[in-house]
């Protein structure tokens, strides 16, 4: 079966700008979960939505926002970019909130200039 | 505030060598301990572990949980290059909190 898909890719933004990123999760899986992963901090949690709702938020600042679709594909917004939201872009799907364990996507590398 | 501690940071050994990847937290509500391996961008899944003194098994990769002395580790025999990758150490506490990840091991397998 497919698994998780992220686009773009890559992505190349100016400082200021916003940028929306979208993760298609495996097919039957509910719960998307997004994560900023840097040299300096690791792998540290966004959001999590499931059934179109957020269920939890990480320790990130408003500029970060996310949301759900009916058919669990998932997009998450930043607005206002600065130089430091530069980093790879996690999505992870999961049948029931973690319980299964996660599948990741290949991410969204976001280079702001 | 949940940590995850792993250990060593960065390992070079030579192929076919066993080696031992460590993992120590300190979490709220632990549920689950998650082993990923990262060689590009997508992380993948190796283990999921909720019960403690089990041993999880999958091919040369092996993986136990202690929750008394909270850590974990991740075993590795008769290493190829192919196992040259970061592995990430993950904990679950349940609901939608996420996951809370270590800083990864960072393992280079030379030929």
């Amino acid at each position: 079966k497919a698994g998780v898909t992220q686009t773009p890719r890559y992505l190349i933004k100016t400082r200021g700008q916003q940028v929306t990123l979208s993760c298609s999760p495996i097919s039957g899986h509910r719960s998307v979960s997004w994560y900023q992963q840097t040299p300096g901090q690791g792998l540290q949690f966004l959001f999590e939505y499931f059934s179109e709702t957020q269920r939890n938020k990480g320790n990130f600042p408003g500029r970060f926002s996310g949301r759900q679709f009916s058919n669990s594909r998932s997009e998450m917004n930043v607005s206002t970019l600065e130089l430091g939201d530069s980093a790879l872009y996690l999505c992870a799907s999961s049948l029931r909130t973690g319980l299964d364990g996660y599948t990741f996507g290949s991410g969204t590398r976001l280079t702001v200039v | 505030e949940d940590k995850v501690v792993q250990s060593p940071l960065s390992l070079v050994v030579h192929e076919g060598d066993t080696v031992t990847l460590n993992c120590s937290y300190e979490v709220t509500n632990f549920r689950s301990l998650l082993w990923y391996k990262q060689e590009k961008k997508a992380p993948t899944f190796l283990f999921m572990l909720t019960s403690s003194g089990i041993e999880k098994k999958s091919g040369r990769l092996s993986s136990i949980l202690d929750k008394k002395e909270l850590f974990s580790i991740l075993n590795i025999t008769a290493t190829q290059t192919g196992d040259s990758a970061v592995y990430l150490c993950a904990t679950f506490r349940g609901g939608a909190d996420g996951l809370t990840f270590g800083k990864g091991t960072h393992l280079i397998i030379q030929p």
